[in-house]
């Protein structure tokens, strides 16, 4: 059974950063995982940010950067604002048969 | 603009099976690469990925729920239909079409909210 890990919470001021991650229960977290970002508000879709790696969706501001960092994808918030306050799931891409495996999502809070 | 819109209904009973529709717009499940897939969330957790149809009819399910689900296309109609049979409050969720292009899952639809009742 394949787990993908994101840190529960998190929390950052305004116009900090920070590094939100996704990893894998084993194994290292690769770009051939296609590891791709979404964020979402309460009551509201995922919107998508990121998608294979690094690639930032139309309309994402750039303040949002995707990566690998070590043995994990990351997600990285740059001068954060107070409407980043939202949850966020990373998404790993298994292959053949199994496609698509969501992690628990990292809970953001902007104070 | 691709926009896609789930429908179905909000209450099923426990062993009822369930149909939701995806209808969209903006591209064709006839091009290569293109996906059509499902993702649900329970109410307060997170979202698990449940099935996908490509433009190839190549299928893929969630493994834990196999054996439950079944997606078909209907490229004319602009339609993916999921059923999920044998449903249980747990399935009680808000389920999501989105469009897929290879790896990506990258637009969504706004959701439809399935709480599963006696």
């Amino acid at each position: 059974q394949t787990v993908v890990t994101q840190e529960p919470s998190f929390s950052v001021s305004p116009g900090g950063t920070v590094t939100l991650t996704c990893g894998l229960s084993s194994g290292s977290v690769s770009t051939s995982y296609y590891p791709s970002w979404y964020q979402q508000t309460p009551g509201q879709a995922p919107r998508t940010l990121i998608y294979s790696t690094n690639t930032r969706s139309s309309g994402v501001p750039d303040r949002f950067s995707g990566s690998i960092l070590g043995n994990k994808a990351a997600l990285t918030i740059t001068g954060a604002q107070a409407d980043d306050e939202s949850d966020y799931y990373c998404v790993l891409y298994m292959g053949s048969g199994i496609n698509w495996v969501f992690g628990g999502g990292t809970k953001l809070t902007v104070l | 603009q691709i926009t896609l819109k789930e429908s179905g209904p909000t209450l099923v009973k426990p062993t009822q099976t369930l149909t939701l529709t995806c209808t969209f717009s903006g591209f064709s499940l006839s091009t290569s690469g293109v996906g059509v897939g499902w993702i649900r969330q329970p109410p307060g957790k997170a979202l698990e990925w449940l099935a996908l149809i490509y433009w190839n009819d190549d299928k893929r399910y969630s493994p834990s729920l196999k054996s439950r689900l079944t997606i078909t296309k209907d490229t004319s109609k602009n339609q993916v239909v999921l059923t999920m049979t044998n449903m249980d409050p747990v399935d009680t969720a808000t389920y999501y079409c989105a469009h897929g292009t290879g790896a990506t899952i990258d637009y969504w639809g706004q959701g439809t909210l399935v709480t599963v009742s006696s």
